[in-house]
């Protein structure tokens, strides 16, 4: 079965650089959710988009931006990278609005390390 | 601030034996707890979930146990083998757009 697709799954970069994390969901999925996971740290929600409209904001940096675009794909822009944003990126996708009426399904995820 | 506590954060196992990971949430207006399993350099994948009305779900090995009174929620594996050995996570979600609250995590070792 189709999954979750990110790329690059790794990616490094300098401090003051910018990247883009790109996901593709599960075929059929309009939702589409980006997590941040800090070393030995639990997920944490960034942002989450439905049929290409942000449909929820967490605790996402002011430097950081996301859009879903037509064909549902995201991409996850990430500027002025800081120490700090060193971390594996998960991208999930649902059928439909999620939460308690639809499973999420993660992505393998793009470790970005910033140096 | 951790929305859903988790605990304990490291649990080691015996082939065979039962492993328990307790969670416990003070927003009442969360309406769907799903656990997660997520192996070393993965991402999560959903194990099983359970909905506020329902005091417990079994699939296969896995049972949840769901107090609501007491907001909290348990996650036991029976028969523990050294696969399931990886890192567990209780999340809750509070609305129809699904963001999910995670717990901390329970790293679990079940050795041979």
């Amino acid at each position: 079965a189709a999954g979750v697709i990110q790329s690059p799954r790794h990616l490094i970069k300098e401090k003051r650089e910018t990247a883009t994390l790109k996901c593709y969901p599960i075929p059929r999925h309009d939702t589409v959710y980006w997590y941040q996971q800090g070393p030995g740290q639990d997920p944490q929600f960034l942002i989450s988009f439905y049929e290409k409209m942000q449909s929820d904001k967490g605790s996402i940096p002011d430097r950081f931006s996301a859009q879903q675009f037509s064909d549902y794909h995201s991409e996850l822009n990430m500027s002025s990278l800081e120490l700090g944003d060193s971390a594996l990126y998960f991208c999930a996708s649902s059928p439909g609005r999620g939460g308690s009426y639809n499973e999420q399904f993660f992505g393998p995820g793009t470790r970005l390390t910033v140096l | 601030q951790q929305q859903v506590k988790q605990s304990p954060q490291s649990l080691i196992v015996q082939k065979g034996g039962i492993s328990i990971i307790n969670c416990a949430y003070e927003n009442t207006a969360f309406d769907y707890f799903p656990w997660y399993q997520q192996f070393p350099g993965k991402g999560p994948a959903l194990l099983i979930a359970i909905r506020p009305d329902v005091s417990e779900k079994k699939e296969g090995r896995f049972t949840i146990s769901f107090n609501k009174s007491a907001k909290q929620f348990s996650l036991h594996i029976m028969d523990s083998q050294p696969g399931d050995s990886a890192t567990y996570f209780c999340a809750a979600t509070t609305d129809s757009w699904g963001k999910l609250q995670f717990g901390a995590g329970t790293q679990v070792v079940v050795t041979p």
